[in-house]
C-alpha cells in the first residue's frame, strides 16, 4: 500500500504529557498538511509544508504545537503539555504540486487526553 | 475568502432510493470543489472534484455532483443508495487550480448518511 500512513493510530495520554505523531506521505508528493478533526466537525487546517519548508500555520496551532518535516519526506507533529481540549483526530494529507490541490489523507491518529 | 455550508448534518435514505447531499459555497473567485467520504475508522477518500471543466462531475461508486454557479451549489447525488454508502461526507472548497502557492482548503461540517435496509 503506497498511501499516506500515520502512526500511532491511537494515543491515550495524561494531561501535561508530550506526544508526537508521525506522518509518511505518498513518496512523490511534495506537499504535506496537518489537520485536526473533532466530533461533529470537518477537518480544520493546522499547518502546511512544501518540501521541508513550513509555509503556513493556522492560528489554531498554539505555541504547544510544533511540526517538522526535516528532509521533505515524513513529518512529525508534537504537542507539548497536552490539555484535554487537545483530544481529537489528527489527520495528515499529502499532495503533488500542479494536481489541482487534490489531497490524499491518512487514516489519522486519535488522541485522547485524560 | 471562502466558506462552505453543508445544509444537512444527517440524511437518512432507504436502500435503493436516491441520495442528495447538499452543499453551498461562498468564494470571491471561481473555486475548485471536492467531495470526500469518511467511513468509520478510515481515512478521508476523494469522491470527485470540480476544477472548472465540465459542470457535471462523475466520481467513484456512482456518485456525481453538479456545479451551479448561479446557485453557488455543488450538491452530491447518487441514483440508488447502497448499504456501503453509509458514511460521513464532506464538501470542500479551495482556490482555483491555477492559483499559485498554497491553496487552503476549507471543509464543511459534514453530512452523515444513514442507509436503511
Amino acid at each position: 500500500d503506497t498511501g499516506v500512513s500515520q502512526n500511532p493510530r491511537h494515543k491515550i495520554t495524561k494531561r501535561g504529557q508530550n506526544v508526537t505523531f508521525r506522518c509518511d506521505p505518498i513518496s512523490e508528493h511534495n506537499r504535506l498538511y496537518w489537520y485536526r478533526q473533532t466530533l461533529g466537525q470537518g477537518p480544520e487546517f493546522l499547518t502546511y509544508f512544501q518540501n521541508e519548508a513550513q509555509l503556513e500555520k493556522s492560528r489554531l496551532l498554539s505555541d504547544r504545537f510544533s511540526a517538522e518535516r526535516p528532509k521533505g519526506s515524513f513529518s512529525t507533529l508534537e504537542i507539548q503539555r497536552t490539555e484535554q481540549g487537545d483530544s481529537a483526530m489528527y489527520l495528515c494529507a499529502s499532495s503533488k504540486s500542479g494536481t489541482g490541490n487534490e489531497q490524499f489523507f491518512g487514516p489519522g491518529t486519535r488522541l485522547t487526553v485524560l | 475568502a471562502q466558506s462552505v455550508t453543508q445544509l444537512d448534518s444527517h440524511v437518512s435514505v432507504s436502500e435503493g432510493t436516491p441520495v442528495l447531499l447538499r452543499c453551498n459555497y461562498s468564494s470571491s473567485y471561481s473555486p475548485s470543489l471536492f467531495w470526500y467520504v469518511q467511513h468509520p475508522n478510515k481515512g478521508l477518500q476523494l469522491l470527485l472534484k470540480y476544477t472548472s471543466a465540465a459542470t457535471l462531475v462523475k466520481g467513484i461508486n456512482g456518485f456525481e455532483a453538479e456545479f451551479k454557479k448561479s446557485e453557488t451549489s455543488f450538491h452530491l447525488t447518487k441514483p440508488s443508495a447502497h448499504m456501503s454508502d453509509a458514511a460521513e461526507y464532506f464538501c470542500v472548497v479551495s482556490p482555483p487550480l491555477h492559483s499559485g502557492g498554497y491553496q487552503k482548503v476549507t471543509f464543511g461540517t459534514g453530512t452523515k448518511l444513514q442507509v436503511i435496509p
